[in-house]
């Protein structure tokens, strides 16, 4: 059981090239999350999904954008890479939140450099 | 939107000393869930506290959930050096669709 995956671990972008940060999960689970992390910051939710084909914007979803085609994968889409993006990328799931006593289920996180 | 103060920031102890960090709301929450981070790794779901006034224990980790259901505590007895990382309170957003983490709690513990 390989819970929630993201690729790539580390990456380094050009200012302005695009990436994809990609995210699966195999726990069936209904809810899917996209957070940054700055040093000092916390985590900063970005983008969200309830189920597939649903998304909605977090606390600072400009400069991002996301899709839900699947109940598995949720990927993060970067364009226009600026170096205010440079973080670490975490993505994550759960079950609904009435059923939320689990709480979150993390990935192993993509480090992003922007230079 | 929804916010959660959390303080200290940065705590350092000697191992054995106890440790504490404080989750703070101005409004009344539904929950609120405590996850750990070690240095390098991705955050780690603790706990959900619910009810007013909770108490939760695991081992030397001591949850508390405010009467009021506006602040709640992690209280760490006799630290080790195992428990160095960033505890992070979070609580639900306005939807109640994900959660708002806190700036966390950074604890580093030297023997």
């Amino acid at each position: 059981n390989a819970g929630v995956t993201q690729t790539p671990k580390f990456r380094i972008l050009k200012i302005g090239q695009s990436m994809t940060l990609q995210c699966t999960q195999d726990m069936n689970h209904n809810y899917m999350y996209w957070y940054r992390q700055d040093p000092g910051m916390g985590l900063k939710l970005i983008y969200y999904s309830v189920g597939a084909g649903i998304t909605d914007k977090g606390e600072v979803p400009n400069g991002y954008n996301v899709s839900r085609s699947t109940t598995e994968d949720f990927p993060l889409r970067l364009e226009l890479a600026a170096p205010s993006q440079t973080s670490v990328y975490f993505c994550a799931s759960s079950y609904s939140w009435r059923e939320f006593i689990n709480g979150y289920t993390f990935g192993s996180g993509t480090r992003l450099t922007v230079v | 939107g929804q916010q959660v103060m959390q303080i200290p920031q940065y705590q350092h102890v000697q191992e054995g000393e106890d440790f504490t960090t404080y989750c703070n709301s101005s409004t009344t929450l539904s929950n609120i869930q405590w996850y750990k981070q070690r240095p390098g790794g991705h955050p780690v779901f603790l706990i959900q506290l619910v009810k007013s006034g909770e108490v939760k224990k695991q081992k030397r980790l001591t949850f508390q959930f405010g009467e009021a259901k506006k602040n709640s505590s992690l209280h760490i007895t006799a630290t080790q050096t195992t428990d160095v990382g960033t505890y992070f309170c979070a609580v639900s957003n306005q939807a109640g669709t994900a959660l708002i983490f806190g700036k966390g709690t950074t604890l580093s513990v030297s023997s």
